[in-house]
């Protein structure tokens, strides 16, 4: 079984302020974890992903997501917050041998104030 | 490149009615998916494909079929529509298994089912 939990609905920022959104997850093997952004009226963009290696990945846009496996947690970072990274984010989970099953979570809406 | 392409962008069916919805892709992806997107309830998937000729149900295929006789398109078809169809529908497409690759979506069909 596999499920994740973005515990934030809403995320408010200001404009060049550092920004997090959380998730965390549960798989029952070694998880793959992915974040996605959505954009009003849009698909879903893939913004980074974790597979193996180091802990710290690097991103679209400037992003960068810390995979934590004692605390099984996977957040999502930037160091200074634009106006246009206002948007829907979406973590997901899968796990080696998971086969095509990714979970997504519910979504955090980021809104970055001027 | 189009990328990943859906239609319609917009469709509204009584219950009852019938409707496909197709969905195309130039990136020579082997992996094809369809997703419904909830208020709530982050991505679902009902569908997918690992290659021409080939689909596979998903988390929630009750009530879609679902058509790969070309590589590049994708078919979703609602035999019988139902008011609980009412929803944002995605197509996705990804190079490997989207387990451990990233998916390229569509823009999304928004479906209301009277």
């Amino acid at each position: 079984a596999q499920s994740v939990a973005q515990p934030e609905d809403q995320v408010n920022v200001a404009e060049g302020n550092p920004l997090t959104v959380k998730c965390t997850y549960s798989v029952s093997g070694n998880p793959y974890l992915f974040w996605y952004v959505q954009y009003p009226n849009r698909g879903l963009q893939f913004l980074l992903k974790y597979i193996t290696g180091d802990n710290l990945v690097k991103g679209s846009y400037g992003f960068e997501a810390e995979f934590n496996k004692s605390q099984t947690s996977f957040h999502l970072k930037k160091p200074s917050a634009l106006v246009s990274d206002s948007a829907l984010y979406f973590c997901a989970v899968s796990y080696s041998g998971g086969y095509q099953k990714v979970t997504f979570g519910i979504g955090t809406k980021l809104q970055v104030i001027p | 490149n189009a990328g990943v392409t859906q239609t319609p962008k917009f469709r509204v069916l009584k219950t009852g009615q019938s409707m496909t919805l197709l969905c195309a892709q130039d990136m020579n992806h082997e992996y094809m998916y369809w997703y419904r997107q909830d208020p709530g309830m982050g991505l679902r998937l009902i569908h997918y494909s690992v290659g021409e000729g080939t689909t596979a149900k998903g988390e929630v295929p009750d009530g879609y079929n679902v058509s790969r006789l070309k590589k590049q398109n994708f078919l979703l078809g609602l035999e019988s529509a139902a008011p609980s169809q009412t929803s944002v529908y995605f197509c996705a497409s990804s190079y490997g298994g989207a387990y451990s690759y990233e998916q390229y979506f569509g823009p999304g069909t928004r479906l209301t089912v009277t």
